[in-house]
């Protein structure tokens, strides 16, 4: 069975910090890696995706994911926070042709201004 | 247009109570999902809608009921509740053609809903 890890459960930034969230996921096979972001009070919105090739991803906002295989890693970054990157993220995998989405348990992020 | 919708935004109703979440879109997204969501934590899958037959349910109690009543529409039917099911109710959906550029799920807002 797929399952996601988010070791970070709150990281707390000053603007303009360089960020990244760790994610690991196990599963052997082929997977689809997944960041979500949920900003206070509103609803999952998807900030990128990887399926194959380039291991590095870029997605909106600024933010990138490295994909290495080798350590079952899909980890979140970006060079520069701004106070409106407040959110909590979650990183999700599903095993290729699989249904079902299965989440990290989300790291909250908090910035200050 | 990636683009869920769900009603109603909010609902409190009572453990005697029957009430109904609906969610649609018009993505043409084939595969259609019920997440639970309670605060703090990551979604809980519910139930998986694919090409309008049920193709997932996660072992969720009976007082949650799902329908598709066709492939824009989702419903979940809520009955006899407990507080412990007061959460974030979310829908997504996908596009459920064949190979990983696919498998993209959008979400809706979410209905929150507290059951007295």
């Amino acid at each position: 069975a797929q399952s996601v890890s988010q070791h970070n459960h709150h990281v707390i930034l000053s603007e303009a910090a360089s960020l990244e969230l760790g994610c690991n996921y196990s599963y052997g096979g082929t997977v689809n890696l997944f960041w979500y972001v949920q900003y206070p009070g509103q609803h999952l919105q998807l900030l990128l995706k990887y399926f194959s090739g380039d291991p590095l991803v870029k997605g909106i906002k600024g933010f990138e994911a490295e994909f290495i295989k080798s350590k079952f890693s899909f980890n979140l970054r970006k060079p520069s926070v701004q106070w409106s990157d407040t959110a909590e993220y979650f990183c999700a995998v599903n095993a290729g042709g699989n249904e079902k989405l299965t989440f990290g348990t989300g790291t909250r992020l908090t910035i200050i201004p | 247009d990636t683009e869920v919708t769900q009603t109603p935004k909010h609902l409190v109703m009572g453990m005697t109570n029957k009430k109904s979440l609906k969610c649609e879109q018009h993505m043409g997204h084939r595969a259609m999902y019920w997440y639970k969501q309670k605060a703090k934590k990551p979604p809980e899958l519910m139930f998986v809608y694919s090409y309008e037959k049920l193709s997932i349910n996660e072992s969720v109690p009976s007082r949650f009921s799902p329908e598709c009543p066709n492939s824009s529409l989702l419903n979940l039917h809520l009955h006899a509740l407990q507080p412990e099911d007061s959460a974030l109710y979310l829908c997504a959906s996908r596009l459920a053609l064949t190979g990983p550029e696919w498998e993209t799920q959008y979400f809706g807002p979410g209905t929150r809903l507290l059951v007295l």
